[in-house]
């Protein structure tokens, strides 16, 4: 079945550096991917998606590619900041026997520190 | 404001009592979701429904219940609560055309003791 496996963390930064937290995926078809983001004590939030091969998500900074040929879609930010702290979840969607679902990844906490 | 409203924010409870976790959206989304949230787990879905009046099952259904008698509302019920469930629960909706965006409420945290 479908799946998703995004690097484990936590993740420790110190604020300005280059951020990467790496998803691939598993599936049939063409799915649609996406990055979520759930800051302490929320609910998951949309940050980017992305439809097709070759399309980047970006928002906030962040951006991702959806790469067919090695089924990825990283997450990347150039300079990150204390505000990002947060656990991102990789997604992909998927349409069967009449319902539409989204997988999610297992989440990387990510702590940004000044 | 709009959005997805659940309570309660967090119950603790005694293992083998009933729990109906309640969730209202005002967006008129047609599809619903429960997902429970576990350390080192990710999210998985509890149950689902694409419409009012339909239901089905997720990844972790045993153990829970769902009705969706009107679009607003979609309760998640723990007939005989155990320990395992002890999770944090978040309901979830989605406008039923367009990219697939889920929209979520802030959680409820549930400890069965």
């Amino acid at each position: 079945g479908d799946s998703v496996t995004q690097m484990e963390g936590p993740v420790t930064l110190s604020e300005e550096a280059f951020l990467t937290i790496n998803c691939t995926y598993t599936a049939t078809g063409y799915p649609s991917l996406f990055w979520y983001v759930q800051y302490p004590g929320e609910g998951l939030q949309l940050l980017l998606k992305a439809t097709k091969a070759d399309d980047k998500g970006s928002n906030k900074g962040f951006e991702a590619t959806y790469r067919k040929e090695t089924t990825s879609f990283h997450l990347e930010k150039g300079s990150v900041q204390v505000s990002d702290s947060a656990v991102y979840f990789c997604a992909l969607s998927r349409t069967g026997a009449g319902s539409y679902q989204l997988t999610f990844g297992k989440g990387t906490k990510l702590s940004v520190i000044p | 404001i709009a959005g997805i409203t659940q309570a309660p924010t967090s119950q603790i409870l005694a293992a083998g009592r009933r729990m109906t976790l309640r969730c209202t959206q005002d967006m008129r989304h047609n599809a619903m979701y429960w997902y429970r949230q576990d350390l080192g787990l990710g999210l998985r879905l509890i149950h689902y429904s694409n419409t009012a009046g339909t239901t089905g099952k997720g990844e972790v259904p045993d153990g829970y219940s769902v009705s969706r008698a009107n679009t607003d509302d979609f309760p998640l019920t723990l007939a005989s609560a155990v320990p395992s469930q002890t999770s944090v629960y978040f309901c979830a909706s989605r406008l039923d055309r367009g990219t697939g965006e889920l929209f979520f409420g802030e959680g409820s945290r549930l400890t069965v003791l």
